[in-house]
Order: C-alpha cells, then structure tokens, then sequence
C-alpha cells in the first residue's frame, strides 16, 4: 500500500530563509506523489507533482521536490520564505484506487 | 472557467439530522471525489466516482455515509442521523480522465464546514 509520512508538523522560518519540508513515502512501485498547498480558510491547491518524467520537479510560487528513490523522499524547498508562504502543506502519493492519500500536514510559519 | 464548487460553505445541523452537502465538479471532468477533513484525522479519502463505473466507496467511515453523482456531474453527499464525531470539512475534487500525462491532478473545491451540535 502507498503512504506518505511527513516528519514536522510544524516548521518556522524566517522570511527571506530557505524552507526545507521532508517527506518520505512507502510504495510497491513507482508512485505518483505531490504537494498541496492549503491557506487558511481557502482550498488545497496543488504546487507540484511527481509522474517519474523528471526526479527534479518545479513548481508554482517557487517552490520544487526531488524525488530520491533511494531515500524513499520527496522534500519540498524553496530558496527564499516569503510572509505568503505561510500555510499548511501536504505530501500526497496516488493510492492503486487513484484517490489521495494525504500526510498529516506541516504547517509552515514565517517570521517577519 | 470555473473551478470546483460547493454548497452551502458551513452548515450548522442538530445530532440526528440528515445533511446534503452538494458539489459541483468542473465541467468535463469525468472523476469526482470526496474527503473529509477533520481534527486528530487529517485528510481522508471518503468515495470516488469515474464516469459511468460503479463508485469506489471504500473511505465511507459507515453507511450512514452515502454519495451520489446524477448525469455524470453534480454529486451529493448524505449523511443520515448525524453525530458529532461527522464535524469535519468535506472536500469535494475533480479531475480529467486518467493518463500517466496528467498525473490525475485533482483540483480541489472551498469545502463545506459541517458542525454537528
């Protein structure tokens, strides 16, 4: 069975800082996995995803994962936090039904 | 055009009433999925539809719980003789007819906030 484990539930950087959320997954095979972005009292919204087309992957707002097979990881980071980036973000992988199988969540903090 | 919606945005009902909870998905989206976001629970995935296929139904915590999608595109979530333990925010989500192209991005609506009192 596909699952994604993220290991901070929080995470607080300062603005202008590099942002590093970790994420490993668990899959029989090669999965397909994302990152979703929620801000409060709005709707996810995707920021990436992996299909194995490329293990490097960018995304909006510039923000982009590598997946690492070898770790079992796919890490989102951003070169430079900004105050908008301040959210809660969620690794995702495909499960074999094609519904989501979410994390538990990282909320980011940014610091003035 | 238009994203996924829902209605209503928060509903508010009494232990042992039903509820409908509405989502419309976007147009030409074959796929319609819903989940439940609660406290202590995170995201679940709840039942998912494809086209004209009989509906995945394995997220449904009990059979309280049931969903349905008429001509293809709107579906309603019921959920009958509701408890409190049911407070949570549905999620509704569509996506394209699956290809490895795609990835099967879902595009998710505002939700519906369900408190049960």
């Amino acid at each position: 069975a596909q699952s994604v484990t993220q290991l901070d539930s929080h995470v607080s950087v300062s603005e202008g800082t590099p942002v590093l959320l970790r994420c490993n997954y668990s899959s029989s095979y090669s999965p397909s996995l994302f990152w979703y972005v929620q801000h409060p009292n709005k709707g996810l919204q995707l920021l990436l995803k992996y299909t194995s087309a490329a293990t490097l992957v960018k995304g909006i707002n510039g923000f982009e994962a590598e997946f690492k097979k070898s770790e079992t990881s796919f890490h989102l980071t951003k070169p430079s936090a900004h105050m908008s980036d301040a959210a809660e973000y969620f690794c995702v992988v495909i499960t074999g039904r094609r519904a989501l199988t979410f994390g538990s969540g990282t909320r980011l903090q940014v610091q003035p | 055009g238009a994203g996924v919606s829902q209605s209503p945005s928060n509903k508010v009902t009494e232990k042992g009433k039903d509820v409908e909870l509405r989502c419309d998905p976007i147009s030409g989206h074959t796929a319609l999925y819903w989940y439940r976001q609660s406290l202590g629970q995170g995201l679940e995935f709840l039942i998912y539809f494809q086209g004209n296929s009989a509906p995945d139904k394995s997220g449904l915590p009990s059979d309280r719980f049931s969903a349905e999608r008429t001509g293809g595109s709107v579906s309603t979530l019921t959920i009958q003789r509701t408890q409190q333990e049911d407070s949570a925010v549905y999620l509704c989500a569509s996506s394209s007819r699956l290809s490895r192209e795609a990835g099967n991005e879902q595009f998710f609506g505002p939700g519906t906030r369900l408190t049960v009192l």
